[in-house]
Formats: C-alpha cells, sequence, structure tokens
C-alpha cells in the first residue's frame, strides 16, 4: 500500500517558469489537500478537494491551480512561479468513516521547492 | 476561524527526562479534534496522537500524553523518557467536527522544534 505519493522531491525553478506537482493516493480517500510549510508560519492550506470534480481555496491559493479529475489524483499547479513559492509542499488525504470518527491526515513526503 | 498557537519555538531536553509542549487554540466550537504531529528531519509528517473534544481522558500512546484542557483551550503535549529519536519538529493542529459540514480543515500551530541531547 504506497498511501500518498509526491513529485517530484525536489525541483528547482526559474521565476516565470510553470510546472507541475503531482499527489496520487491509493485508498479511495474522499479528502485531498495542498499545503505549503515555511519556516515560523507551520502548515498552511493552499487548495482542497472533497471529491473528484470539486475543489476549493484554503488560505492562501494565489498563484496556485488544482483540479480534480479522478478520486485518486490531485495535482497542484503553478502557472508563474515566483520566489514567494519558494517552500515545502505537502499533500495530504483523509476520510471520515461511517462510524463517523474522525480520522487522521495521511501525508506524502513533501516536495521541495526553489525558485530563483 | 479558528487559531492554534504554539508559544515555544525551540526547546531542549536531556536524554530519558520529561519535556512538555504547551498549544493554546482559539474555537466556537463545541465538539472537535486536537493532533499532535512530529516532522523529524526526514520531512515525514507522523501522528503522534490525537485527542476527541467531547472525551474528557487524556490520550496516551506510549511515552506521549496529552494535558487536554477544554475551558482553557490548551492542549499540552508530554514525552516521558525522552529519546534521541524524538528530535524533531512538532506540530500542533486543530480540526472542527464533520457535522460542521465541508470540508474539515486542519489548522496547525507553527511548530516546536525539540532537541533531545545526549
Amino acid at each position: 500500500n504506497a498511501g500518498v505519493t509526491q513529485t517530484p522531491k525536489f525541483q528547482v525553478l526559474k521565476t516565470g517558469q510553470s510546472m507541475t506537482l503531482q499527489c496520487a493516493q491509493d485508498m479511495n480517500h474522499e479528502y485531498m489537500s495542498w499545503y505549503r510549510q515555511d519556516p515560523g508560519m507551520g502548515l498552511r492550506l493552499i487548495h482542497y478537494s472533497v471529491g473528484a470534480g470539486i475543489t476549493d481555496q484554503g488560505e492562501v491559493p494565489n498563484g496556485y491551480n488544482v483540479s480534480r479529475s479522478t478520486t485518486e489524483d490531485f495535482p497542484l499547479r503553478l502557472l508563474s512561479a515566483a520566489p514567494s513559492q519558494t517552500s515545502v509542499y505537502f499533500c495530504a488525504s483523509s476520510y471520515s468513516p461511517p462510524t463517523g470518527s474522525v480520522e487522521k491526515l495521511f501525508f506524502g513526503s513533501g516536495t521541495q521547492l526553489s525558485v530563483l | 476561524a479558528q487559531t492554534v498557537t504554539q508559544s515555544q519555538p525551540e526547546m531542549s531536553v536531556q536524554e530519558a527526562e520529561t519535556v512538555t509542549l504547551s498549544c493554546t487554540y482559539d474555537t466556537s466550537e463545541n465538539n472537535y479534534y486536537l493532533f499532535w504531529y512530529k516532522q523529524p528531519p526526514s520531512r515525514q509528517m507522523i501522528l503522534v496522537i490525537r485527542q476527541e473534544a467531547y472525551k474528557q481522558q487524556n490520550a496516551t500512546e506510549n511515552r506521549f500524553s496529552v494535558n487536554f484542557q477544554k475551558a482553557a483551550k490548551s492542549f499540552s503535549l508530554k514525552i516521558s523518557d525522552s529519546q534521541l529519536g524524538d528530535t524533531a519538529m512538532y506540530f500542533c493542529a486543530f480540526m472542527k467536527p464533520l457535522y460542521s459540514g465541508g470540508y474539515q480543515k486542519v489548522t496547525f500551530g507553527t511548530g516546536t522544534k525539540l532537541q533531545v541531547i545526549p
């Protein structure tokens, strides 16, 4: 069971370049989300999805796009990278079982992105 | 909106000693969930312990336990018999319950960097 798989693990971009961070989960989880981690600021929610075809903005959505065409995949797109987007990015998935109890967030291993 | 505050950016503890990491939060919800996540140098996010607000009993997981004070909105993590492998960043996190509707957004604190000294 692979869990949540993020690629790439490291990436260096030049200002203005575009790229897509990939995220896939094999647990059939309904919820998926993207966070960025910056020193002294914890993890902040960028975008999230409650199911295929449904996405919404989090706290810091500017400069990022997402889509969710399948349950498994939730890519994050940077259309025109800026130095302020230098960060560590985490994809996470979760679900709510029929019992109503809350499950934890399952995290990917993160992507270290540097924008020069 | 919920906020989570970790007032200790860095802490250190001698191996085998006990250390307590502080976390306070602000919410108008009555039922919710609280978590402590550990992030070692490998960068992996690892769930340490979780607490359901409607349960009065404090959660424990081996050497890890919490002191949950609902009225004070405090959720501290106690690590007993500290080990070198406990060296990591620790994040406190809050999640609202499902019945509130919509996505269960998780709000994280800014983290406490813990160093265990041999």
